[in-house]
This record gives C-alpha cells, structure tokens and sequence, in this order.
C-alpha cells in the first residue's frame, strides 16, 4: 500500500465551479502536509503548506487537514482556465525528513 | 536567480549504457532530493540528502546511486540503464520540508 493515495482524475469542471481535492495516508507520523500545482512539462511549485491539522486559506485556495481520519483536501473556489494543471499533495514527517508525494490528479477548468 | 538546476535536459540511452545526472542549487539550502516521474503514478522519492555527507534511500532507489558532493550538488547515476528508467527525473532542494524548489526536469528515454 503506498503511503499517500490521491485520485489521479482526470477533473474536468467548468468555470467558476468549486473544486474539491483530496488525499488520504497511511503514516501517522506525517504532520507537514502541502499542494504543489505541477503546468505541462514543468517542475511542480508549491501552493501552501499546513502544519498538523487544521485549516488555511489563501486567496481562493483552502486546504484542510484531518489527522484523525488521515484525510486532507484542497478547495478552489471561483476556479479559472489558469487553474489548469495537475496537482499534487505531498507529506513529511518533519521539517528535515523526506517529501513523500501523491500521484497527482489532473484538474481542467473549461471556459 | 538560478534555483535548482538541472542538466542535461534531454538524453536519450541505450540499455546498458551509463549516465550521471547533475543537480546544483544556488539557495543553500541543506536539503536535496531525486524523484522520478511516470504517468499517473506522480512523483516517486528515488533517495534523498538531508545534508552534506548524508544520504537516504527512498521509495525506489533500485537501479540508482547518487552522491552529495557538496552542500549545492547531488547527483543521480544510472550504471546500467533500462527501459524501465524510462522517465521524467526531477531534482528538489529545500531548507524546510514544507517549500521544497524543483527544478525544470530531466527527460530521459532508455531504447
């Protein structure tokens, strides 16, 4: 079983939809947890991070983390043509240990 | 403002053949890390350093060696490639686990 598991999609919404994406893990030991947006042939960027469980929001973007049934998500809201990418979670155990990624799932906003 | 930087671009091997593949970042960070990337399976951690001197082993290092070579350089070789090798390769540096920076990727298709 791979420790972080993500719906790869494809997703494919129209604009101005809210967005809904998710990961669920295996290692409780996890307790940095981020989305990074991955454009076409380019190298994956982070979009925010969030520390244990919780909330955090940022602009039209809400990612969620709940330790307890080991699930996180990101939300968009509003979502535009731009937001079109692929994206990935990510998760480590602490602030120097390995990055461990999801597979990714591939979002689509159509006009 | 350079980043992480990765070269070649582009290669194209023969099976058996070997290669190295050169990783330097220019923000000092302490932290660097191989992954590859296939279809739908996101990004898998090949090894990683922590910092200078160290290495680890991730997701799947078989087929893999790396070397730290100093606080900017980790490098990637395949000493006998394979078809199954086959894929995008993207090297990463942070200082904290939660930002990590990538760079632009490594093309590479084993015939």
């Amino acid at each position: 079983q791979k420790e972080v598991e993500q719906d790869p999609g494809p997703l494919s919404v129209p604009e101005g939809a809210i967005v809904s994406l998710n990961c669920t893990y295996s290692n409780s030991a996890f307790q940095y947890f981020m989305w990074y947006r991955q454009y076409s042939r380019k190298g994956p960027e982070l979009l925010m991070y969030t520390y244990s469980s919780g909330n955090k929001e940022d602009g039209r973007f809400t990612a969620q983390v709940d330790k307890s049934s080991k699930y996180i998500s990101l939300f968009i809201r509003d979502s535009q043509p731009s937001d079109s990418a692929t994206y990935l979670c990510a998760m480590s155990g602490s602030s120097a240990s390995k990055i461990i990624f999801g597979s990714g799932t591939r979002l689509s906003i159509r006009p | 403002n350079a980043g992480v930087t990765q070269t070649p671009k582009f290669q194209v091997l023969k099976t058996g053949q070997s290669m190295t593949l050169q990783c330097a970042q220019d923000m000092n960070h302490n932290s660097m890390y191989w992954y590859r990337q296939d279809p739908g399976m996101g990004l898998r951690l090949i090894y990683y350093s922590a910092s200078e001197g160290t290495t680890d082993k991730g997701e799947v290092p078989n087929g893999y060696n790396v070397s730290r070579l100093n606080k900017r350089e980790f490098s990637l070789r395949l000493e006998s490639a394979a078809p199954s090798q086959t894929s995008v390769y993207f090297c990463a540096s942070s200082e904290v686990a939660e930002e990590a920076f990538f760079g632009q990727g490594t093309r590479l298709t084993v015939v």
